[in-house]
């Protein structure tokens, strides 16, 4: 199993430019999640599916969009770079049950960069 | 509501020495509990888990947490401090119901030789 994989590694973006961050996962788990970490920041929640089709927001979607049209995939765009979105992107899944617990399994993460 | 508060954002020990980094959570649910480390440049790998089963709990590279409902803490030990475990620690907790974690903002650990 790859687990889960990020692309790109890193990038640079101009502000007013348009990207796509993939993520996918080959688990078969049915959350996903992408998350944003700031610099002595812990993680914060953008936005998370449980299921293709089914998206919703965290606690800071602004200037991000999601579509789960697979279990696998769980691509995050963003539309309007802003500097503000100079951050390091974490996709992560999970297998959640009714009464069970969430273990995240994280991938390697996407460094960008807005100038 | 949840959230996760680190005591420490630096901790700095020497090699063999105690570690100890800390963890107090709220959650308006049983709570489940998390400890994860990241490496630089790396993803978060999962340390050890809560999951309302054994109060202590062992993870990997030598480390375990206790869970402490009265102190709402889940603080996270290892006897003796090795070099590899220069990294950032993150807390984190999820309940019955959530869907996802609320991390605490990570304490930095140190290791000096």
């Amino acid at each position: 199993n790859a687990g889960v994989t990020q692309t790109p590694k890193f990038r640079i973006l101009k502000i007013g430019q348009s990207m796509t961050l993939q993520c996918a996962q080959d688990m078969n788990h049915n959350y996903m999640y992408w998350y944003r970490q700031d610099p002595g920041m812990g993680l914060k929640l953008i936005y998370y599916s449980v299921g293709a089709g089914i998206t919703d927001k965290g606690e800071v979607p602004n200037g991000y969009n999601v579509s789960r049209s697979t279990t696998e995939d769980f691509p995050l765009r963003l539309e309007l770079a802003a500097p503000s979105q100079t951050s390091v992107y974490f996709c992560a899944s999970s297998y959640s049950e009714a009464g069970g617990y969430n273990e995240q399994f994280f991938g390697p993460g996407t460094r960008l960069t807005v100038l | 509501a949840q959230s996760v508060t680190q005591l420490g954002s630096h901790v700095s020990v020497s090699e063999g020495a105690l570690v100890l980094l800390r963890c107090n959570y709220s959650s308006s649910v049983p709570p489940y509990l998390f400890w994860y480390v990241q490496y630089p440049n790396q993803g978060l790998q999962l340390l050890l888990k809560y999951t309302s089963a054994a109060t202590l709990v062992k993870g990997i590279n030598g480390f375990e947490a206790e869970f402490k409902k009265s102190e709402t803490s889940f603080h996270l030990t290892k006897p003796s401090a090795h070099m590899s475990d220069a990294a950032e620690y993150f807390c984190a907790v999820s309940g019955v119901g959530r869907r996802a974690l609320t991390f605490g903002s990570g304490t930095r650990l140190q290791v000096q030789p």
